[in-house]
């Protein structure tokens, strides 16, 4: 089925700790998977996406790892500040027929100064 | 300028009134989509629509009708609201499908009373 499963639901961390959040799919063909960060009130927006051809992407504080041989994923965010507080959303998008994006449930990640 | 906006931002009406929604894009992009998020911000497709033609069409009640006049724009039209369909709408565009990045508009918040 189309399933994108997302874990914590909630992630609470001190400023300056790391925070990871990891994400698995269902469909082997996916091959583009973005992440979005959603402050409270505001639109989903992205903030960082990974391809199947790699492995890894890092951006500054922000990294994805993708393991497509398990079909997981994962967000790391380094460093954090009180301003990374949110809610993140995976997603992975899914070949029946014409593609679609499948979100995650998303993570709300709270960071305490 | 506004990337893909969104009118109205708040809506807040009775059960059994008819509501529509408007999407404008402005970047050229090909392809749009409606998604509802609920109040555990659970993110889900609804429709999506590429060069006007709809593609996608989630298991949404047929009071539910969306419009594309052109590339640019997508409307969401809601016959007869039910308290269910109390949630934020979100518009979204992308070039190429969900393969590319998704761009949201700033949500309509509805509240049917």
């Amino acid at each position: 089925g189309e399933n994108v499963e997302q874990h914590p639901s909630t992630l609470s961390v001190q400023e300056g700790d790391s925070a990871v959040i990891k994400c698995t799919y269902s469909d082997s063909a996916s091959n583009y998977f973005p992440w979005y960060k959603q402050e409270l009130g505001k639109r989903p927006q992205l903030i960082i996406d990974i391809r199947s051809n790699v492995g890894e992407k890092k951006d500054q504080r922000i990294a994805v790892t993708l393991n497509k041989t398990a079909k997981h994923f994962s967000l790391h965010i380094t460093e954090t500040q009180p301003e990374d507080s949110a809610v993140y959303f995976c997603a992975a998008n899914m070949n029946t027929g014409f593609q679609k994006l499948v979100f995650g449930t998303g993570t709300r990640l709270l960071v305490s100064p | 300028d506004t990337a893909v906006s969104q009118t109205p931002k708040y809506l807040v009406t009775q059960m059994g009134n008819d509501k529509s929604i408007k999407c404008e894009q402005n970047l050229g992009h090909d392809t749009m989509y409606w998604y509802k998020q609920d109040s555990k911000k659970f993110l889900k497709i609804m429709f999506s629509y590429n060069n006007k033609e709809l593609i996608i069409n989630e298991t949404v009640p047929n009071r539910f009708s969306p419009k594309s006049p052109d590339k640019a724009h997508l409307n969401l039209h809601i016959n007869s609201l039910e308290l269910g369909d109390s949630a934020v709408y979100f518009c979204a565009s992308s070039q190429q499908g969900a393969k590319e990045t998704q761009y949201f508009g700033p949500g309509t918040r509805l509240l049917v009373l």
